[in-house]
């Protein structure tokens, strides 16, 4: 189906575990970002990507890491999870230039223990 | 820099009454503005969106929203809600930075609650 897909929907993992959250596009949109939602604070951008082999910080990038190495996927990494990190992630992607709409996943829900 | 605000964490309203979600927001530059929708357990998805032209937007579900640039708001407006409408509504504004890529910045949300 075409869209944006992430996975898992959800996770728990134990502190200073790594864990990986997938998200995939077919759209071939050239920018990929990362979302984090907690309460009280809507989204907050974590990492995003303006193509393949490109990636930079956003909001809040401590304690997560990204890769991009084909256009249609942008894994995020927890290297070593901690219970801050409890919080439902987002994928989103758009297309280059105007009208800079992101189409949004459904979210991960990560629980950390 | 550039921010947005959601003057309503809560709005609750009775089915079948009109309802107005603010946003304002604070930039120095040009700007795109748009209003997403979150139900339950679900992703964003975009309602409508001012990029240029008139000043009022009409999107999806019967939404509309009026783009104000001297008072720097984006309120979003709905004659009748439904009880379907129950969703966290959020405003978002996007600008080009100084190095000239584009940034988008979320309100905090609102959530929206009819009740019969």
């Amino acid at each position: 189906d075409a869209g944006i897909t992430q996975s898992p929907r959800y996770k728990i993992t134990e502190t200073g575990r790594q864990v990986t959250l997938m998200c995939h596009q077919t759209w071939s949109h050239s920018y990929m970002f990362w979302y984090r939602q907690d309460l009280g604070h809507g989204l907050r951008l974590i990492y995003y990507s303006a193509a393949a082999d490109i990636t930079d910080k956003g909001e809040v990038p401590d304690g997560y890491v990204v890769s991009r190495s084909k256009t249609e996927n942008f894994p995020l990494t927890l290297e070593s999870a901690t219970r801050s990190q409890t919080s439902v992630y987002f994928c989103a992607s758009r297309e280059r230039g105007l009208p800079y709409e992101q189409y949004f996943g459904p979210g991960t829900r990560l629980t950390v223990t | 820099a550039q921010s947005v605000t959601q003057l309503d964490s809560q709005v609750p309203v009775f089915e079948e009454a009109p309802v107005e979600l603010r946003c304002n927001y604070s930039s120095s530059v040009s700007v795109y503005l748009f209003w997403y929708v979150q139900y339950p357990n679900q992703g964003l998805q975009l309602l409508l969106k001012y990029l240029s032209g008139s000043t009022l937007v009409k999107g999806i579900n019967g939404f509309e929203a009026e783009f104000n640039k001297s008072q720097t708001s984006f309120h979003l407006r709905k004659p009748s809600v439904h009880i379907s409408d129950t969703a966290e509504y959020f405003c978002a504004v996007s600008f080009i930075t100084q190095g000239g890529s584009e940034k988008l910045v979320f309100g905090k949300g609102t959530k929206l609650t009819v009740n019969p």
